[in-house]
């Protein structure tokens, strides 16, 4: 049963420390989304990728996040400096884009942050 | 900004069919009405979706209006695992989430 893993799941660290966040996309599949979670404001889009290229990060703080794919089986997501705003959970997510059909995402168990 | 419109929470009892709706009146022809929920504390799971015709699977049924604007998730037979946030998604190219319907099963 394939499924999209991410590592840590949990994570707690201090102000000004540097977090990376991993992702495993499911095997085949050519698109790869980060999303951030809050009570506040829910289910944020941060950044995805297709084919490994970087197609929007338009939801990202630009300062201090950045996301790369360096292969086809990994995607990170990177915070430095942190903050206690970072605090929150983030759900990596592959899907199978072909042309303009349907697809399907399927999320990961998710990384729980706190910065303290 | 989330192209849908759902009502913030529902009710339903166990082994009764749970009828959620969604409004997308401004969706468009090649977007596609997707549903996810999210189990507390797990990353959201895949339901079902649709373009044009009524799809079911077996987790669930979708019902699209003829015009598109509206659509209505149904869960047969509902059971306490079936507590979640529901999210009806209007996709284009990428999903993004509003803030969903929480079903509360009643048991």
């Amino acid at each position: 049963d394939a499924r999209v893993t991410q590592t840590p799941r949990h994570k707690v660290t201090e102000m000004g420390q540097e977090v990376t966040m991993r992702c495993q996309p499911i095997l085949g599949h050519n698109t790869v989304f980060w999303y951030r979670q809050t009570m506040m404001q829910g289910l944020e889009l941060l950044a995805y990728f297709r084919n490994r290229a970087p197609l929007d990060d338009s939801g990202m703080p630009k300062d201090r996040f950045s996301a790369e794919m360096p292969d086809a089986t990994l995607a990170t997501l990177k915070i430095q400096p942190s903050e206690p705003r970072d605090s929150a959970v983030y759900f990596c997510a592959s899907g199978l884009v072909q042309g303009r059909g349907a697809d399907t995402q399927y999320f990961g168990p998710g990384t729980r942050l706190t910065v303290l | 900004d989330a192209k849908t419109t759902q009502p913030p929470s529902m009710d339903c009892a166990e082994g009764r069919a749970a009828n959620l709706p969604c409004n997308h009146s401004t969706i468009s022809g090649n977007e596609y009405v997707y549903w996810y929920r999210q189990i507390h504390s797990q990353g959201p799971q895949y339901i079902i979706h649709g373009l044009k015709n009524n799809e079911t699977n077996e987790m669930a049924s979708l019902i699209i209006t003829e015009d598109r604007k509206s659509s209505t998730l149904i869960l047969p037979h509902a059971t306490l695992r079936d507590t979640a946030v529901y999210y009806c998604i209007v996709k284009d190219d990428k999903i993004i989430f509003g803030k969903g319907t929480r079903l509360h099963i009643l048991p």
